[in-house]
């Protein structure tokens, strides 16, 4: 299959820790990459291959992969984590590029 | 820096062709594949295609009919052109940079590192 499939939505407590997840078979042998979207904002890139952040985005966002899952961490969640995140990988042929749903994350 | 500045017509009529372009500068086109996206109103993301420096293509196969992707690389920007729209088409367009890596000995990764601020194309009759 060639989809990634993300839960719609997940809360944190303030300062607590949350992990998201994206899930596909695609994910056997690709690291998904994630995305930070707030309304009316562009996506940006949080995370990329096995754990590697652009600069500018907080240690506290952190990426991991086990079997067909991939995941992101928030360690200390603050209130501006509050936003959609993203998955993204190519597909099974890697001719395409598949998103998941998305996961809007509310900071309580 | 790498930046993307996009435009193009933001209000089309059912049927009509939607043009967008995407000016890269910091960069050369060279050496990365550059891809659109969108995101219908309180929607997720999707993927439109995308093209290298030489002009390969690789197109979303729910759009492939009507999508075609263009590069100028003597203006370092890039082209989508979407015809016979609808309402389904009304969407907010993104333009943005690949890239791509592997780990030994077959793990692969791919990302979309800058993004272009959007541009909002509506169709309405």
């Amino acid at each position: 299959s060639s989809e990634l499939t993300q839960d719609p939505a997940v809360s944190v407590a303030l300062g607590q820790t949350v992990r998201i997840t994206c899930q596909g078979d695609r994910l056997k042998w690709n690291y998904a990459s994630w995305y930070q979207q707030k309304p009316g904002q562009a996506p940006i890139l949080v995370i990329y291959g096995r754990n590697n952040r652009p600069s500018g985005i907080p240690d506290r966002i952190s990426g991991s992969s086990s079997e067909d899952t991939s995941s992101l961490t928030i360690t200390g969640a603050q209130a501006e984590d509050e936003a959609a995140y993203y998955c993204n990988s190519r597909d099974s042929s890697g001719k395409h590029v598949v998103f998941g749903g998305g996961t809007k994350l509310t900071v309580l | 820096q790498v930046q993307l500045q996009q435009w193009g017509a933001g209000l089309l009529k059912p049927s009509e062709t939607l043009s967008l372009t995407c000016a890269v500068s910091g960069e050369s086109l060279s050496g990365y594949f550059w891809s659109w996206i969108r995101q219908p109103p309180g929607k997720g993301l999707e993927w439109i295609g995308e093209i290298t420096h030489s002009g390969s293509t690789n197109y979303n196969p729910s759009l492939e009919s009507r999508v075609t992707i263009s590069i100028d690389t003597s203006n370092n920007q890039f082209s989508l052109r979407l015809s016979s729209v609808t309402a389904a088409d009304t969407a907010v367009y993104y333009c943005a940079r690949d890239g791509s890596g592997s780990y030994y000995p077959y793990y692969y990764y791919y990302y979309m590192d800058v993004w272009g601020k959007g541009a909002t194309v509506t169709v309405s009759s």
